[in-house]
């Protein structure tokens, strides 16, 4: 079946460093691809997503390329802010309309000043 | 605000009390979700469904019930739960015409 794997977390940066969570994926054909983010105490929130191969999603300084090639589609921001401290999902949904949206564990990220 | 509302957004009940959980869309999507998030477990999918028919239940135990009476309006009801049931529950909903989901901030659930 369709599965997500993101890395292990927590991550723990200082501000303005790089960052990069990465976010594979198992599924047949074109899935549409998501990163959500979940601050605390709240719901997830969409970031950004990608619905074809090759397509770069971005919001608020992250961005994630859709890669068919190595079935991928990492998340990074070049400078990270102690706002950014959230917990961070990688998603997919089947190629198809499925309903069924897929998730990954989740990576914590603390960034501190 | 995310066009999902759920309520209450906090609740505790022991565990002979009956309770509902709600979730009200006002985005004109067909398909809605419970989903559960406990900690240091990932995001479980408990229930689906699309245009008011249940069209996925993820081995759920009995003791939660869902319901939904239109496409805007899904309930989850609870009755004799475990402390293990403590979680936040989340719902979402989406659309044939947009891939993503939406979701609602969710209900902090503590079951004593």
């Amino acid at each position: 079946g369709d599965s997500v794997t993101q890395m292990e977390g927590p991550v723990t940066l200082s501000e303005e460093a790089f960052l990069t969570i990465n976010c594979t994926y198992t599924a047949t054909g074109y899935p549409s691809l998501f990163w959500y983010v979940q601050y605390p105490g709240e719901g997830l929130q969409l970031l950004l997503k990608a619905t074809k191969a090759d397509d770069k999603g971005s919001n608020k300084g992250f961005e994630a390329t859709y890669r068919k090639e190595t079935t991928s589609f990492h998340l990074e921001k070049g400078s990270v802010q102690v706002s950014d401290s959230a917990v961070y999902f990688c998603a997919l949904r089947a190629q198809g309309g499925s309903e069924k949206l897929v998730f990954g564990k989740g990576t914590k990220l603390t960034v501190n000043p | 605000e995310t066009g999902v509302t759920q309520t209450p957004r906090h609740l505790v009940m022991g565990m002979t009390n009956k309770k509902s959980l709600k979730c009200e869309q006002h985005l004109g999507h067909n398909a809605m979700y419970w989903y559960k998030q406990s900690a240091k477990k990932p995001l479980e999918l408990m229930f689906v469904y699309n245009f008011k028919e249940q069209t996925e239940n993820n081995s759920v135990p009995s003791r939660f019930s869902p319901e939904c009476p239109n496409s805007s309006h899904l309930f989850l009801h609870l009755h004799t739960l475990q402390p293990e049931d403590s979680a936040l529950y989340l719902c979402a909903s989406s659309s044939l015409s947009h891939t993503e989901a939406f979701f609602g901030q969710g209900t902090r659930l503590t079951v004593v």
